[in-house]
């Protein structure tokens, strides 16, 4: 089946600072690649995702990045704010199968 | 409002005892899944249906069961032969055949076995 790596498991930042989530996957045939962030407590709630023919999407402060040939993607956020704090989760695989997670802290 | 339904938000059971958690969803979504969400560990699937009296073992289905009599329902039950329930679980749902959608989750239930 599908193995999804996520980096770091925790990433802090100033407010204003970009970060960078990364995942590698392993089945090739994965086409869609989502990323979702979650609340204390609450639901996974998707935030931007990616499909295989495209190499790069963006939305507001939000893009992630996608290298077919090296099976990686990644998050970028720009400008963080402190709302941006979070876990962070990727996702791959026609049978979704997920990261574990990156806790985002943003200090103002 | 369309959306999935999870019931209850908080469950508690001694341990040796089954307990089964409601996934209910209005979307018109023919696959539905569950996950296990333990600190640490991300998402862990435990069954899927892509079609009602059908469904498949994910990666942690060991000591549950599930059943997908219509097309809205996904209950998952927990039995005794799952060493370490206690958990957050979260149901989710796409649309029919449809491998390049998002998933669509529930709130959640938090089971606490002791």
């Amino acid at each position: 089946g599908e193995n999804v790596e996520q980096h770091p498991s925790t990433l802090s930042v100033q407010e204003g600072d970009s970060a960078v989530i990364k995942c590698t996957y392993s089945d090739s045939a994965s086409n869609y690649f989502p990323w979702y962030k979650q609340e204390l407590g609450k639901r996974p709630q998707l935030i931007i995702d990616i499909r295989s023919n495209v190499g790069e999407k963006k939305d507001q402060r939000i893009a992630v990045t996608l290298n077919k040939t090296a099976k990686h993607f990644s998050l970028h956020i720009t400008e963080t704010q402190p709302e941006d704090s979070a876990v962070y989760f990727c996702a791959a695989s026609r049978i979704p199968t997920f990261g574990r997670g990156t806790s985002l802290i943003v200090h103002p | 409002d369309g959306g999935i339904t999870q019931s209850p938000k908080y469950l508690f059971r001694k341990e040796g005892q089954n307990v089964t958690l409601s996934c209910e969803q209005n979307l018109n979504h023919d696959a539905m899944y569950w996950y296990r969400q333990d600190p640490g560990q991300g998402l862990r699937l435990i069954y899927y249906s892509q079609i009602v009296n059908d469904f498949q073992k994910g990666d942690i289905a060991e000591g549950y069961s599930v059943s997908r009599e219509k097309k809205e329902s996904f209950p998952l039950t927990v039995t005794s032969a799952q060493k370490n329930p206690t958990a957050f679980y979260l149901c989710a749902s796409t649309p029919a055949g449809s491998y390049n959608s998002p998933l669509h989750f529930g709130n959640g239930t938090r089971l606490t076995v002791t």
